[in-house]
């Protein structure tokens, strides 16, 4: 159980396009959502954290209108990275959690997804 | 605010030895702790967790960790490392409440040498 996919595993895109990475839960609703990213060799780093049917709520430093993450469901959040630069490429990981315990009766531990590596051109 | 230090970058271990990988949080609240392992290329896998009860937590593969509160540490340990243990170990701390973001240490790269 607690099963959470990415779709892409990984993209190459060009400089000035947008990239769409999918994240879901497989076989749990997931309340919350966090996108990670994570450099070469380093931690990852919460970028936001994302509530099924709400605005997602941006660490500082993040820009929210070129990140765009939408939660639309309790098994779907979407990543949108929108005119992408070379200096976005990086290792983007979600996580999810079943908060309210509807699944999952430990809803404070996070799911992680496999990772999206994206290369921008 | 929390945050976690892992003193130990690299942790370069001999096949069948004992190991310890060694992590010290900070927090003004309660927390829960976690061990998460990374393979290369590939995302976090939870190893174990502490949430509460025994401060004694175990994987099934063989990993320990201990909750010490007084220390503020969660080393994790494990008596006798086999080749394929070569990752990274990751500690993160949560709020018990509240927002239930992670904070994560900056890792543990442990290789396992034949």
């Amino acid at each position: 159980g607690a099963v959470v996919s990415q779709h892409p595993s990984w993209v190459i895109c060009k400089s000035g396009t947008s990239v769409k990475i999918e994240c879901r839960s497989l076989d749990f609703q997931a309340t919350t959502m966090f996108w990670y990213r994570q450099f070469p060799k380093q931690s990852l780093m919460l970028m936001a954290t994302s509530n099924e049917g709400s605005k997602a709520t941006y660490e500082q430093g993040v820009e929210k209108d070129k990140f765009l993450i939408n939660h639309a469901s309790l098994t779907l959040s979407t990543l949108t990275v929108t005119s992408a630069h070379p200096e976005d490429s990086s290792f983007y990981i979600c996580s999810a959690s079943d908060e309210r315990g509807i699944d999952i009766w430990d809803g404070d531990t996070q799911y992680f997804g496999p990772g999206t590596r994206l290369t921008v051109l | 605010a929390q945050s976690v230090t892992q003193l130990d970058s690299q942790v370069p271990v001999f096949e069948e030895a004992p190991v310890e990988l060694r992590c010290n949080y900070s927090s003004s609240v309660s927390v829960y702790l976690f061990w998460y392992v990374q393979y290369p290329n590939q995302g976090l896998q939870l190893l174990l967790k502490y949430l509460s009860g025994s401060t004694l937590v175990e994987s099934i593969n063989g990993f320990e960790a201990e909750f010490n509160k007084s220390q503020t540490s969660f080393h994790l340990r494990k008596p006798s490392v086999h080749i394929s243990d070569t990752a990274e170990y990751f500690c993160a701390v949560s709020a018990t409440s509240g927002t239930y973001k992670y904070i994560f240490g900056t890792g543990t790269r442990l290789k396992v040498l034949a």
